[in-house]
């Protein structure tokens, strides 16, 4: 039962490469996730999806992009990666549940490092 | 929007002693609540989590937390706590669609 999937684990880029990370999920679910984790500021939310299709900006947005196309993926895009994106980056998924009373269930994060 | 802070960054708790990790919500509505761990290079875990009903909920590893509403709390307790519980720990509150997180609390053990 593999859950959530995050693809690659690690990456290295220098600045204005460009990469997507890829989130795969085996549970059905409606809402994926994208936060970055930094040190001393927990997690913040990327950009979400509650559904297939559907995309939507979170708390730090600037300077990446998301897309939906299938229910079971949700891929993180750097167009033009800088070095303050370097981070820990997870994904996550949850069910809709009764108006959002699920728990989320996480991927093992992407270590990227933009030098 | 919701919101959620955990008042402390590190906390050091000599094993066999008991912890209390606080954690303040804000949120307009009846609020749904987490607590997730994270061990070292590991994706969260899901500890417990509040929808309704008895305000103490138990969860995975001898960990409970309180819900109380008028202060707006869900402070997570254990009463023995041991070396493998060094970790990460996280609050969240869930929102219309989303999941917020307050910045973490890093729990270190002392033999």
């Amino acid at each position: 039962n593999a859950g959530v999937t995050q693809t690659p684990k690690f990456r290295v880029l220098k600045t204005g490469q460009s990469m997507t990370l890829l989130c795969a999920q085996d549970m059905n679910h409606e809402y994926m996730y994208w936060y970055r984790q930094d040190p001393g500021m927990g997690l913040r939310l990327i950009h979400y999806s509650v559904g297939e299709g559907t995309t939507a900006k979170g708390e730090v947005p600037d300077g990446y992009n998301v897309s939906r196309l299938k229910k079971q993926n949700f891929l993180l895009g750097l167009e033009s990666a800088a070095p303050s994106q370097t981070s820990v980056y997870f994904c996550a998924s949850r069910d809709t549940g009764e108006r959002l009373n699920t728990e989320a269930f996480f991927g093992q994060g992407t270590r990227l490092t933009v030098v | 929007a919701q919101s959620v802070t955990q008042p402390d960054i590190h906390i050091t708790v000599s094993e066999g002693a008991s912890l209390e990790l606080r954690c303040n919500y804000s949120y307009g509505a009846t609020p749904y609540l987490f607590w997730y761990v994270q061990s070292p290079g590991q994706g969260l875990q899901l500890l417990l989590k509040y929808f309704s009903g008895d305000t103490l909920v138990q969860g995975i590893k001898g960990f409970e937390a309180e819900f109380k509403r008028s202060q707006s709390s869900f402070n997570l307790r254990k009463p023995s706590v041991h070396w493998s519980d060094a970790a990460e720990y996280f609050c969240a509150v869930s929102g219309y669609s989303t999941l917020t997180f307050g910045k973490g609390t890093m729990l270190l053990v002392s033999p």
